[in-house]
C-alpha cells in the first residue's frame, strides 16, 4: 500500500498569501497524483488530476506540481473561500489511498 | 447536470448489515467505473471499493475485503454497497462518486454525493 503523507498538518496564512501544501508517497506514483479541497460539512471538490491538471472550472491560482514522489499544490493568493482542507490521492495502484489532509486556516 | 444521490444509510448493530444505494443521474452512468469513499467523523477521506464501467472489475480495501460487496445495475443507473458484518470502525459518512474519465481506469473523482451516514453501534 502507497502511503501519502501531507505537511504540513495546519497551515495559518492570510487573504492574498501563497499557500504550499505538499504531499509526499512512500513510493512512486508516477504524475497519478490528485488533489481535493473539502468544506465544512460538503463533499470533497476535485481540484487537481494527474499531478498538474486543473478539473473544470477551477481557478488559475491552484497549480499542482511535482513527480515521482514527492508533489506540490500551490494556491498562488489566498481567497476566503479558499481557506479548507485539502487531500491528496494517488491512482497508481491498488489500493487507492488518501493523505491525511492539510487544513489551511485563516491567520 | 451531474447529480449522485446516495441512501441506505442509518444504524446498525455490530455484525449487522446494510446495503446503500446511489442513483446517478446527467451522465451515462454505463460508460464509467464508479468508487465508493468513505469518512469517519472528524477524520480523513478512505477509500473503500471501486468498479469498472462494466461492472466485471472491483476492488476493495484490505479493511472492507470479504464483507463488502459493490455491484452496479446499469439499466436503473445505480450503484450499490452490500456491507455484511459491520463493525464499529465502519462508522462513517459513506459517498459516492464518478471517476473522472470513461472507459477508462481513470480513478479520480470529478463528482461526489453528500453521502449518507452509517453509524455501527449496539
Amino acid at each position: 500500500e502507497i502511503v501519502l503523507t501531507q505537511s504540513p498538518a495546519t497551515l495559518s496564512l492570510s487573504p492574498g498569501e501563497r499557500a504550499t501544501l505538499s504531499c509526499r508517497a512512500s513510493q512512486s506514483v508516477s504524475r497519478y497524483l490528485v488533489w481535493y479541497q473539502q468544506k465544512p460539512g460538503q463533499a470533497p471538490r476535485l481540484l487537481i488530476y494527474d499531478t498538474s491538471n486543473r478539473a473544470t472550472g477551477i481557478p488559475a491560482r491552484f497549480s499542482g506540481s511535482g513527480s515521482g514522489t514527492d508533489f506540490t499544490l500551490t494556491i498562488s493568493s489566498l481567497e476566503p473561500e479558499d481557506f479548507a482542507v485539502y487531500y491528496c490521492q494517488h491512482r497508481s495502484s491498488w489500493p487507492l489511498t488518501f493523505g491525511g489532509g492539510t487544513k489551511v486556516e485563516i491567520k | 447536470e451531474v447529480q449522485l444521490l446516495e441512501s441506505g444509510g442509518g444504524l446498525v448493530q455490530p455484525g449487522g448489515s446494510l446495503r446503500l444505494s446511489c442513483a446517478a443521474s446527467g451522465f451515462t452512468f454505463s460508460s464509467y467505473a464508479m468508487s465508493w469513499v468513505r469518512q469517519a467523523p472528524g477524520k480523513g477521506l478512505e477509500w473503500v471499493s471501486s468498479i469498472g464501467d462494466s461492472g466485471t472489475s472491483t476492488y476493495y480495501a484490505d479493511s472492507v475485503k470479504g464483507r463488502f460487496t459493490i455491484s452496479r445495475d446499469t439499466f436503473k443507473n445505480t450503484l450499490y454497497l452490500q456491507m455484511n458484518s459491520l463493525r464499529a470502525d465502519d462508522t462513517a459518512l459513506y459517498y459516492c462518486a464518478k471517476v473522472g474519465r470513461s472507459y477508462g481506469d481513470y480513478f479520480y473523482f470529478d463528482c461526489w454525493g453528500q453521502g449518507t451516514p452509517v453509524t455501527v453501534s449496539s
